[in-house]
């Protein structure tokens, strides 16, 4: 399967801890991209990698949020001191510049 | 404020009949993209309009782009169980191709 991949595909975890995710894009997608999505609403556009380069981040990304993409490949996505506001499915894409964007399976996030 | 409006929300239907569901927005899109979501998987992309005026067939789904690019419409001839799933639209605005706005989705059953 060459789609996009995430790990993992789920994760529980109580209010205050760390969690990050790991994103494979298509092989050769230059760009990247984070949305998340919560039950009856469609996915929100969290921030975009072109390359190694994150080139914009949402108002919805707070400090709590971090994401990288070291080498222009995969990225990660990391939550400090989770609230039960982050619960969420985390959807990565990828594409090549002007492309359509191509969606993983996410990541669906609980927080006890 | 959400910038693309899908109706209708919800939709249960009969196997073999057609539907028309719409996606509205006050705002200009440069290119507009149908995607489809399962539960638990992350949407799948069904095609991409960019010219005002514009028709795309996929089999028995047909999609529309306005004149103005500002709405669209998919519309499914004899639907079948299989079509069952959320029903995304997400636009892309002037040179920020990278970031998709998505409306909330309409909800369609196809009933055997």
């Amino acid at each position: 399967d060459t789609g996009v991949s995430q790990d993992p595909r789920h994760k529980i975890t109580k209010r205050g801890q760390n969690v990050t995710f790991r994103c494979d894009p298509i092989s050769e997608h230059n760009r990247l991209y984070w949305y998340r999505q919560t039950l009856g609403q469609g996915p929100e556009f969290l921030t975009y990698f072109q390359n190694e380069a994150q080139l914009e981040k949402s108002r919805l990304l707070s400090d709590r949020f971090s994401a990288e993409r070291p080498k222009g490949s995969f990225s990660t996505l990391e939550i400090q001191r989770t609230e039960q506001g982050d619960s969420a499915m985390y959807l990565c894409a990828s594409s090549l510049s002007g492309q359509p964007q191509h969606f993983g399976d996410g990541t669906r996030l609980s927080i006890l | 404020t959400q910038l693309l409006e899908q109706s209708p929300q919800f939709l249960s239907i009969q196997e073999g009949e057609n539907l028309t569901v719409y996606c509205n927005s006050s705002s200009v899109f440069s290119s507009l993209q149908w995607y489809r979501q399962e539960p638990g998987e992350g949407p799948v992309l069904l095609v991409t309009v960019v010219t005002g005026g514009e028709v795309k067939k996929l089999k028995r789904l047909t999609f529309q782009f306005g004149d103005a690019r500002k709405d669209s419409s998919l519309h499914i001839t004899a639907a079948q169980p299989g079509d069952t799933g959320l029903y995304l639209c997400a636009g892309a605005r002037g040179g920020s191709n990278y970031k998709l706005t998505f409306g909330k989705g309409t909800l369609l059953t196809v009933n055997p």
